[in-house]
């Protein structure tokens, strides 16, 4: 059973549009990462969210924990090429051992110039 | 500042040989280790974790094995590979903070 559910799975988008990746959950969470992945790299952490209803921005990217702490979006403003990777969600439950997060399976985006 | 060292970046090995990679930390004390497998393109699989140093705790059943020799090191270990076994190896610590440091991972093919 996967714990996160993420959509879409595969975004491909010209460069100058905006689009918003989604990470869905039944499990209520303590903390909520977002990675990017570039290929044949290990994932760069992005933002941690933990309090319902936060938002956080980084440039052009916007980040969103749901109220109720089981769901998470990540939007990107006009997209370049350089946005191009593996956008991976991962959630911390609450008591869980040693700071253990479960991910989802990713959204591989690919920005065309 | 910390970093993570893992290695090597790449393996080919045969079926039924052994296995060893190696993941070290520095600037930093007992922090949490991980090691996650990551299939083509897709999402991360725990496979182990240590909480200090000799503590190992496996995720999933299967042909690998972790130990923690040193408060800093963190090794993925299998007597015997499988074709199942390749993958995209991953080393990751955690402190205080939410979120994971990565290496940069191995590329394992078992032929």
């Amino acid at each position: 059973t996967q714990l996160l559910e993420q959509s879409p799975q595969f975004l491909s988008i010209q460069e100058g549009e905006n689009l918003t990746v989604y990470c869905n959950s039944s499990s209520v969470f303590s903390s909520l990462q977002w990675y990017r992945q570039e290929p044949g790299e290990g994932p760069v952490l992005l933002v941690t969210v933990v309090t319902g209803g936060e938002v956080k921005k980084l440039k052009r990217l916007t980040f969103q924990f749901g109220d109720a702490r089981k769901d998470s979006s990540l939007h990107i403003t006009a997209a370049q090429p350089g946005d191009t990777g593996l956008y991976l969600c991962a959630g911390r439950v609450y008591n869980t051992n040693a700071g253990k997060s479960t991910f989802g399976d990713g959204t591989t985006l690919t920005v065309k110039p | 500042s910390q970093t993570i060292h893992q290695w090597p970046a790449t393996l080919v090995q045969p079926v039924g040989s052994p296995l060893s990679l190696e993941c070290t930390v520095e600037g930093t004390s007992n922090p949490n280790l991980y090691w996650y497998r990551q299939a083509a393109g897709r999402g991360l699989q725990l496979l182990f974790y240590s909480v200090g140093i000799g503590q190992i705790s496996s995720e999933v059943p299967q042909n690998l094995s972790a130990s923690r020799p040193q408060d800093r090191q963190f090794i993925l270990s299998s007597k015997k590979l499988l074709l199942s076994d390749s993958g995209f190896y991953l080393c990751a610590w955690t402190g205080t903070g939410h979120g994971y440091t990565f290496g940069s991972g191995t590329r394992l093919t078992v032929v």
